[in-house]
């Protein structure tokens, strides 16, 4: 069984520019989860989707990050303008259930000059 | 607030040497406890987890760790640690709307 992936694995845009970011969670889960590690600091939660649906998106840090998960499967979070303090590694993560076992991709490395 | 504190930042061991890594989390409720590990180049690995039951879990790799709720603490430990340890350990705690709290993870690092 396939695991949690995400595309690109790293990116270097400039300040200004669009980056999006995409997540396959793994097949039948239904929960996914954006995260975020800055700077070497702690990995801070952005966002949770049911199926389609935003459950909790109390960790998103400003309106220049829109998450969609159209149809319930894959999701892309997407950063537009970046800004410098955007740099760090997004990771996503998935699961069955409701307060079951969240599993993670190997995070999209995000550099921002 | 609800809160992970790993206090050791950087931890160097010799391979062989027994291993305890520090978690403390601040929560109201009866936590959801997790440790993961990030190797260098890949992404976060579930090692074990708390949800109830027996305070003694059981992870991958030789890990286990401990609940203690009048610590308020979850510690890691390995009886003897390979050179394929060395990575970075984060202790998280799962709140109330399924969001999982991190600590600021604790560097593992390896001498042979």
């Amino acid at each position: 069984e396939a695991g949690v992936t995400q595309f690109p694995s790293h990116s270097v845009i400039e300040k200004g520019q669009t980056v999006t970011l995409r997540c396959d969670p793994i097949s039948g889960h239904d929960n996914l989860y954006w995260y975020r590690r800055v700077m070497g600091k702690e990995i801070k939660f952005l966002l949770h989707f049911v199926k389609e649906s935003k459950q909790d998106e109390s960790g998103m840090p400003n309106n220049r990050f829109l998450a969609e998960r159209t149809g319930g499967t894959y999701s892309t979070l997407k950063v537009q303008p970046a800004e410098l303090e955007d740099s760090g590694v997004y990771f996503c993560a998935s699961s069955l259930r409701h307060k079951e076992t969240q599993y993670f991709g190997p995070g999209t490395r995000l550099l921002v000059l | 607030a609800q809160s992970v504190t790993q206090p050791d930042i950087h931890i160097t061991v010799s391979e062989g040497a027994s291993l305890e890594l520090r978690c403390n989390y601040s929560y109201g409720a009866t936590p959801y406890l997790f440790w993961y590990v990030q190797s260098p180049g890949q992404g976060l690995q579930l090692l074990l987890k708390y949800f109830s039951g027996d305070t003694l879990v059981q992870g991958i790799k030789g890990f286990e760790a401990e609940f203690k709720r009048s610590q308020s603490s979850f510690n890691l430990r390995k009886p003897s640690v390979h050179w394929s340890d060395a990575a970075e350990y984060f202790c998280a705690v799962g709140a109330s709307t399924d969001k999982l709290i991190f600590g600021t993870g604790t560097r593992l690092q390896v001498f042979p």
